[in-house]
């Protein structure tokens, strides 16, 4: 069974500082990871693609993959209240050609 | 760079009607997959089309269908709409190369919201 599970939130974070998502899943056969912001109303956009176990990082993105715990992170460094919107954290699994959802992370930045 | 774009963006419907939803690819993308969103939820995977054919299928009836043409485009069909398919479907295009899989990032167009009534 493919799984991808997200914490719903919200989360409410301080203009300023680091939000934190995290998202864990069930399959051990795991290719990939992505990370969508989908603000209200909008379509998931990618934010963040990791393939190997460790840290990942663009801009105050960084992407962290634990593959022995199967669990994968996304750091928010100096959120914004712009970053407000929901994460979706996607897993990409050998065998399956499509990404699996979890149900996202709402994050609001507070000014 | 032409984006992935998706017609049309809203869209009503009654139960039992029919409905097309259009999708065109990201430049250079042959890959186009399908997704349902519920409001609340994460995607859920409709199917996925490659070299216009279809390649993977998510939990969704036989009443859900689709195409890829030449130029990669794609369809999706629903028929005998029920007040459940009320939902924003996702098209979203990457690249497959020799053949598609899930490593590729997958790009989402804007998505056609559907309400049935």
């Amino acid at each position: 069974q493919k799984e991808v599970e997200q914490n719903s939130g919200p989360l409410s974070v301080p203009e300023g500082a680091i939000a934190s998502l995290n998202c864990t899943y069930s399959d051990r056969g795991s290719q990939s990871f992505f990370w969508y912001r989908q603000y209200s109303g909008k379509s998931p956009e990618l934010i963040m693609f990791i393939y190997s176990n460790g840290d990942k990082e663009d801009g105050r993105f960084t992407a962290q993959l634990n593959k022995a715990s199967q669990y994968v992170s996304l750091l928010i460094r100096d959120s914004q209240p712009s970053d407000s919107a929901t994460y979706l954290c996607a897993g990409g699994f050998f065998g399956a050609n499509n990404l699996f959802f979890g149900t996202g992370t709402r994050l609001t930045v507070i000014p | 760079e032409t984006g992935v774009t998706q017609s049309p963006t809203h869209l009503i419907k009654t139960r039992g009607q029919q409905v097309t939803l259009r999708c065109s690819s990201q430049s250079g993308h042959n890959t186009v997959s399908w997704y349902q969103q519920a409001l609340g939820q994460g995607p859920q995977f409709i199917f996925q089309y490659y070299r216009e054919e279809e390649n993977g299928r998510g939990n969704f009836p036989p009443r859900f269908s689709g195409l890829q043409f030449p130029n990669y485009s794609s369809e999706l069909n629903v028929n005998a709409l029920e007040l459940d398919d009320s939902a924003l479907y996702l098209c979203a295009s990457s690249k497959g190369g020799l053949s598609p899989d899930s490593n590729q990032p997958q790009h989402f167009g804007d998505g056609t919201r559907l309400s049935i009534l």
